[in-house]
């Protein structure tokens, strides 16, 4: 049984570019969860969905960040135009039921040139 | 709003001593805690949780915690560290809400050196 698998595990990007992060979760998996590691910080929660879903976004920034589940297909990350603030890691983790553990994924690191 | 602290940002023990990471919490109802391991460029791995029941919880890698209502804490310990212990240990809990667990808040994280 596959962990939560992230993809790509390093992506850069230009400042004003898009970066896309992927996440498929653990098979039988319908919870999704995205946190942002800054550098010399703990993880803060970003957002919450379920298939098709979004249920919580109270920790996703107001601009330029979206996430989307959709019925088919990986849980996407999605930011516009980056800024070098944006440079971190971004972990994906993923939970079979509400009242059960998250499992983690390795992460993305995004570097913002 | 909930709140974890991990009051020691850097730790260094010897290998073969005991170890013991301080984690508290700030929460109104019985929160859900959980701790886990960062090995550098390595994603989070689960060592225990506390949902209920007994205080003293086990984990894996001969880990332990213990949940202590009275002081707000739940603090890890290892009777006998190894030197693949050394990695980043974050303390979290569960959503206020307690709609998902998945819903987290993390301390700033303690790192753990191990000196041979």
């Amino acid at each position: 049984n596959a962990g939560v698998m992230q993809n790509p595990r390093h992506l850069v990007r230009r400042r004003g570019q898009e970066a896309r992060l992927r996440c498929s979760p653990m098979k039988g998996h319908s919870h999704v969860y995205w946190y942002r590691q800054l550098p010399e910080e703990g993880l803060k929660f970003m957002v919450y969905l379920q298939k098709e879903n979004i249920i919580d976004e109270s920790g996703m920034p107001k601009e330029r960040f979206s996430a989307e589940f959709p019925k088919e297909g990986p849980s996407i990350l999605r930011i516009q135009q980056v800024v070098r603030g944006d440079s971190a890691a971004y972990f994906c983790a993923s939970s079979p039921e509400t009242n059960t553990e998250a499992f983690f994924g390795q992460g993305t690191r995004l570097t913002v040139v | 709003a909930q709140s974890v602290t991990q009051p020691d940002i850097h730790i260094t023990v010897s290998e073969g001593a005991s170890l013991e990471l301080r984690c508290n919490y700030s929460y109104g109802a019985t929160p859900y805690l959980f701790w886990y391991v960062q090995s550098p460029g390595q994603g989070l791995q689960l060592l225990l949780k506390y949902f209920s029941g007994d205080t003293l919880v086990q984990g894996i890698k001969g880990f332990e915690a213990e949940f202590k209502r009275s002081q707000s804490s739940f603090n890890l310990r290892k009777p006998s560290v190894h030197w693949s212990d050394a990695a980043e240990y974050f303390c979290a809990v569960g959503d206020a809400g307690g709609t998902s667990y998945g819903k987290l808040t993390f301390g700033q994280g303690t790192i753990l050196t191990v000196h041979p």
